[in-house]
């Protein structure tokens, strides 16, 4: 069965500090890994990864895929009050949808 | 910008009541979704729609049924709510593509069933 593992499920750092999520997957037919960001509203769309070793950047927030031991994580630097959300980990295979694991949530305090 | 709208943003209910959630897109996308999002289990697929009048199940679809009359509009209908359905329920949209794995969602709509 397809499956996405997220870790840690939760996490508080302080600002300032580097913190990296770690997304597992056991996936047939694998197309690409997505991260999403949510805060108290709607998920957006932070990074698609369909190749593995190419890091994807945005701003403080980075991304890589690796296809051989099935994980991606993402990193962010430097950061801020304003990271504090949950983050989503999600796979495209052969369907329609996107499959999701249950998130990490990281709290960030001043 | 792509927009996806949800009619309601928050909704209380009664124990077998009819409920409709409302959602468009105007970004003209082929596929649409309904997800709902509980703490510890994420999000969960309940139904999408490839195309006007064509629906398929998710993971979660007991209890739910779908209608997509209008490409931009994708309705989900509990036909009688029950204490276990008060959740939060995500909408999506995608464009078709091969790689098109970008989900664009709504707000979100909580709905609370007594």
């Amino acid at each position: 069965e397809d499956k996405v593992v997220q870790s840690p499920l939760s996490l508080v750092v302080h600002e300032g500090d580097t913190v990296t999520l770690n997304c597992s997957y056991e996936v047939t037919n694998f197309r690409s890994l997505l991260w999403y960001k949510q805060e108290k509203k709607a998920p957006t769309f932070l990074f698609m990864l369909t190749s593995s070793g190419i890091e994807k950047k945005s701003g403080r927030l980075s991304s890589i895929l690796d296809k051989k031991e099935l994980f991606s994580i993402l990193n962010i630097t430097a950061t801020q009050t304003g990271d504090s959300a949950v983050y989503l980990c999600a796979y495209s295979n052969s369907g329609y949808a996107l499959n999701f694991g249950k998130g990490t949530s990281l709290l960030v305090t001043p | 910008d792509v927009k996806v709208t949800q009619s309601s943003r928050y909704l209380v209910k009664r124990t077998g009541e009819k409920v409709f959630l409302e959602c468009v897109q105007d970004m003209d996308h082929e596929n649409m979704f309904w997800y709902r999002q509980d703490p510890g289990l994420g999000l969960r697929l309940i139904y999408f729609s490839y195309d006007v009048k064509m629906k398929e199940k998710g993971d979660i679809p007991e209890g739910y049924s779908v209608s997509r009359e209008k490409k931009e509009r994708f309705s989900l209908i509990l036909e009688s709510a029950s204490t276990n359905q008060t959740s939060m329920y995500l909408c999506a949209s995608s464009s078709l593509g091969v790689y098109t794995g970008e989900l664009f969602f709504g707000e979100g709509s909580r709905l609370t069933v007594l």
